[in-house]
């Protein structure tokens, strides 16, 4: 149930597995990368960010992985569960550009039981 | 839970309808957005704001206005609506560069 690498429009994995949902951004000068999940009917909600300065970044559950050089992010999620259903959203920032959010394509995650 | 409200919630008018989106909410926060979306799709920015008396157009082009003129409240509107306006409108709150706070959408349908 893992995709590294190539961002993948629908991701489905077994409930109890890991996921990794890919991003690409494009802007270099993009220096702050945020984490959104969106559930059905809902607006999207933040999960993790991370800063350029950094390639690596934890939470509850989840990982976020910056690499610059090739403009690459992912999200991990650890011991994927049925609640974690949703559609995930990269958005990166730069500081010319603080506070509007460029919105990348969406992975819509599916956790089966 | 964020503080953003949005209504109304779900909305079916005709073409030629004039119709106003509001947005409010409660953690003062001087920035807001508005963000359209097609179901399943990427979010687009259409119009924003850094304070009071302050709107800016976003990066994707809309018939739209916006206005703020308190910082709570960030209401959208279309003046007569077509169906190409059909999409989720998500209204969206924060304080810098950092998290973006969304309220629930409107989904707005335009016959």
């Amino acid at each position: 149930g893992e995709s590294v690498g190539l961002h993948l429009p629908t991701l489905s994995v077994q409930e109890g597995d890991n996921s990794i949902i890919n991003c690409a951004y494009s802007n270099s000068a993009s220096d702050y990368f945020i984490w959104y999940k969106q559930e059905s009917g809902k607006g999207p909600q933040f999960i993790i960010d991370i800063r350029s300065n950094m390639d690596k970044r934890q939470g509850q559950r989840v990982t976020v992985l910056l690499n610059k050089t090739v403009k690459h992010l992912s999200l991990q999620i650890a011991a994927t569960q049925p609640g974690d259903s949703a559609v995930y959203f990269c958005a990166e920032e730069s500081n010319t550009n603080a506070g509007k959010s460029t919105f990348g394509d969406g992975t819509t995650l599916t956790v089966k039981p | 839970e964020a503080d953003i409200y949005q209504t109304p919630r779900y909305l079916v008018i005709g073409t030629g309808k004039k119709i106003t989106l509001e947005c409010s909410q409660t953690m003062g926060h001087d920035k807001m957005y508005w963000y359209q979306q097609d179901p399943g799709m990427e979010l687009h920015l259409i119009h924003y704001s850094y304070g009071v008396n302050s709107t800016e157009k976003g990066d994707l082009s809309s018939e739209s206005t916006v206005s703020r003129i308190r910082t709570e409240h960030f209401p959208l509107t279309l003046e007569s609506a077509r169906p190409s306006h059909t999409s989720q409108y998500l209204c969206a709150s924060g304080v810098g560069t950092g998290e973006l706070f969304f309220g629930e959408g409107s989904r707005l349908t335009v016959l």
